[in-house]
């Protein structure tokens, strides 16, 4: 079935550490998001890749890099920079070129840190 | 960018139809209404959207107001599985974040036997 996979489900990490959160689409979608969701809240735009090799700050990106070597994975990296990083996680694709797509999900990463 | 208010939260009886309203009174022209909902602890779905006409699928139905500054999303016969948070958005349509979301809080609609 095509979709968009978010890899793990749950994560935990111990404070002053890296971790890599996985989105992979089988959709074709040129364009790939990356939002946080904290609790009662809207989600809030990390990073956005509308191209192969190319990606954008959101509104919320320091603390996290990206990279999008390949049109299906868009990887996102929670450094230790970023001071509050407990939050739920999601990962986003839509097909690109024109601007009344919809855009797909995935089931999203919760990450709490311990 | 052309920002959107809903109502925090709604009620409404199973079996009836569910009316949400939104308003976005700076979109312009050529900028579309999306709707998404996200039930807890999932990631959101998409419903539909719409430009200028009132449009229907087999979710839902969106009305958009003539001057384009407000809509409803119509549940016609909402059930318990309709319980969500449901996100009025208008698209980001500049320069390099063609195609942006931009999630505001949303309406809980809360679907009641």
């Amino acid at each position: 079935d095509g979709g968009i996979t978010q890899s793990p489900k749950y994560l935990f990490r111990k404070e002053g550490q890296n971790v890599t959160l996985s989105c992979e689409q089988n959709l074709n979608h040129d364009a790939m998001y990356w939002y946080r969701q904290d609790p009662g809240q809207g989600l809030r735009l990390i990073y956005y890749s509308q191209i192969v090799n190319d990606f954008q700050k959101g509104d919320i990106a320091e603390g996290y890099s990206v990279s999008r070597e390949k049109k299906e994975s868009f990887p996102l990296t929670v450094t230790s920079a970023q001071k509050n990083p407990t939050a739920f996680y999601l990962c986003a694709s839509r097909a690109g070129g024109q601007p009344n797509t919809e855009a797909f999900f995935g089931q999203g990463t919760r990450l709490t840190v311990v | 960018d052309a920002k959107t208010t809903q109502p925090p939260s709604m009620d409404c009886a199973e079996g009836r139809a569910a009316n949400l309203p939104c308003n976005h009174s700076t979109i312009s022209g050529n900028e579309y209404v999306y709707w998404y909902r996200q039930i807890h602890s999932q990631g959101p779905q998409y419903i539909i959207h719409g430009l200028k006409n009132n449009e229907t699928n087999e979710m839902a139905s969106l009305i958009i107001t003539e001057d384009r500054k407000s809509s409803t999303l119509i549940l016609p016969h909402a059930t318990l599985r309709d319980t969500a948070v449901y996100y009025c958005i208008v698209r980001v349509n500049y320069g390099g974040s063609q195609g942006n979301l931009i999630f505001g809080k949303g309406t809980k609609l809360s679907v009641k036997p």
